[in-house]
Formats: C-alpha cells, sequence, structure tokens
C-alpha cells in the first residue's frame, strides 16, 4: 500500500489558517490522495480528495506537489469545532475494490 | 434521520456470546463496509459487500461473519465474542462516482465492549 506519513499533533489558533502535511512518496499515478476527519471517535467525515491538481471546497483546500509525492490539507478560518483527528489517504486497489486505509492521522487541537 | 444508522450505540456482552451489530443506509449505495477501531489506532476493514450477493473478506475477518440483508442493510456478527474483540466498530457505505473517484460515508460507530 502506499503509505503516508503525517505529524502525530499540531496545535491551531481559532481564526488563523491550519496546514496539515502528508507525505505519500510511493503513490502511484493513478492513486488518489483522499481527507478524513473523526471529531472524538464519531464516524470520519470524508472533508476533500485530489489526484494531481489542487482542490478547494467549503470544508477545505487541498495541495498536492506537482511530484504527488506530498499533499497538504489547509483549513483556512479554523474554528474550535475543527479539534479533531484528520487522517491523510493514499485510495488503492484492493481486491476488487478500492481500499482506504486509516492511519493513526494528526490529532489537531484548535486553541481559542 | 442519519444517512448511515448503527444499532445498537452502545454494547457490553460476556465472553463466548453472539452478538450482531447491526447497519441500514439510505444512501441508496451497492457497495457497504465493516470496520473496526482499537484507541489510537486508525481503521481496519473486517468485510465489504458491493450487492447482496458479493460479500467479501477484508483484512481482519478472523472471528467475524456478516449478512447483506438488502442494500440498504449490512450485519455484522462476532459468532462467539472474546475480549480481544472490544473496539469502535463502523459502517460505510460508497458508491463509484464518475472519474474513479469516492468517499465513504460513515455510520456514527457501535462501542463494544467483551467482558
Amino acid at each position: 500500500d502506499a503509505k503516508t506519513t503525517q505529524p502525530t499533533s499540531m496545535d491551531c489558533a481559532e481564526g488563523r489558517a491550519a496546514n496539515l502535511p502528508c507525505n505519500h512518496s510511493t503513490i502511484s499515478g493513478n492513486e488518489y490522495v483522499y481527507w478524513y476527519r473523526q471529531i472524538h471517535s464519531q464516524g470520519p467525515q470524508y472533508i476533500i480528495h485530489g489526484l494531481k491538481n489542487n482542490e478547494t471546497n467549503e470544508m477545505a483546500s487541498l495541495i498536492i506537489t506537482e511530484d504527488r509525492k506530498s499533499s497538504t490539507l489547509i483549513l483556512p478560518h479554523a474554528t474550535l469545532r475543527d479539534t479533531a483527528v484528520y487522517y491523510c489517504i493514499v485510495r488503492v486497489a484492493f481486491s476488487n475494490d478500492y481500499k482506504l486505509s486509516f492511519g493513526a492521522g494528526t490529532t489537531v487541537t484548535v486553541r481559542a | 434521520d442519519a444517512d448511515v444508522t448503527q444499532t445498537p450505540r452502545n454494547r457490553i456482552t460476556k465472553t463466548g456470546k453472539r452478538i450482531m451489530l447491526e447497519c441500514s443506509q439510505t444512501k441508496g449505495h451497492d457497495r457497504m463496509y465493516w470496520y473496526r477501531q482499537d484507541p489510537g489506532l486508525g481503521l481496519r476493514l473486517i468485510y465489504y459487500s458491493f450487492d447482496v450477493k458479493d460479500i467479501n473478506k477484508g483484512e481482519i475477518s478472523d472471528g467475524y461473519s456478516v449478512s447483506r440483508q438488502a442494500q440498504a442493510k449490512f450485519s455484522l456478527s462476532l459468532e462467539s465474542a472474546i475480549p480481544n474483540q472490544t473496539a469502535l466498530y463502523f459502517c460505510a457505505t460508497s458508491d463509484p462516482g464518475t472519474g474513479g473517484s469516492y468517499g465513504y460515508t460513515f455510520g456514527s460507530g457501535t462501542r463494544l465492549t467483551v467482558v
């Protein structure tokens, strides 16, 4: 599986942008990068995904480097409700389906 | 109502008992999944199903079985529960989107404790 590496934890000030890095140096050309978050043991919530181009939606922006070996999730104006574990995932082919392998993620704490 | 509903939310059971966790969805998705999460760890895939006639083992299927009763319902059973099956269990659905990209929708989870 294409493995991802994320920092264990990070803090962010409320109202500021939160930049969450992720390394995925073994990613293959057709594998997507997904970001999910999990708030206090709730079910993981989809945030955004991308293949090559940068992506933006109402929740976040995803910046993928040109060589695709790393990416950054940007929460533009972090709020206290954004405190969660954030998972960077490379979607890989598995049997006759795809698989999202959730690692330990980055615990993000937004402070007032 | 939630798109993916799991019941029960919490359950304590004794070693050796049979227990069933249920999942229902209103997304209309064909694909459904069962994951387990242990404290401080990511999610691991137990079983997945493409439709009512197609069920596949995931990474950690030993000690578990599943039943896809209908497109909307996917149940996970522990035939004889053991303490190391104590975990948080998640059901998820997905639908292949255009361009080969799609995401999962997760339920709120079932916290299972085996004593």
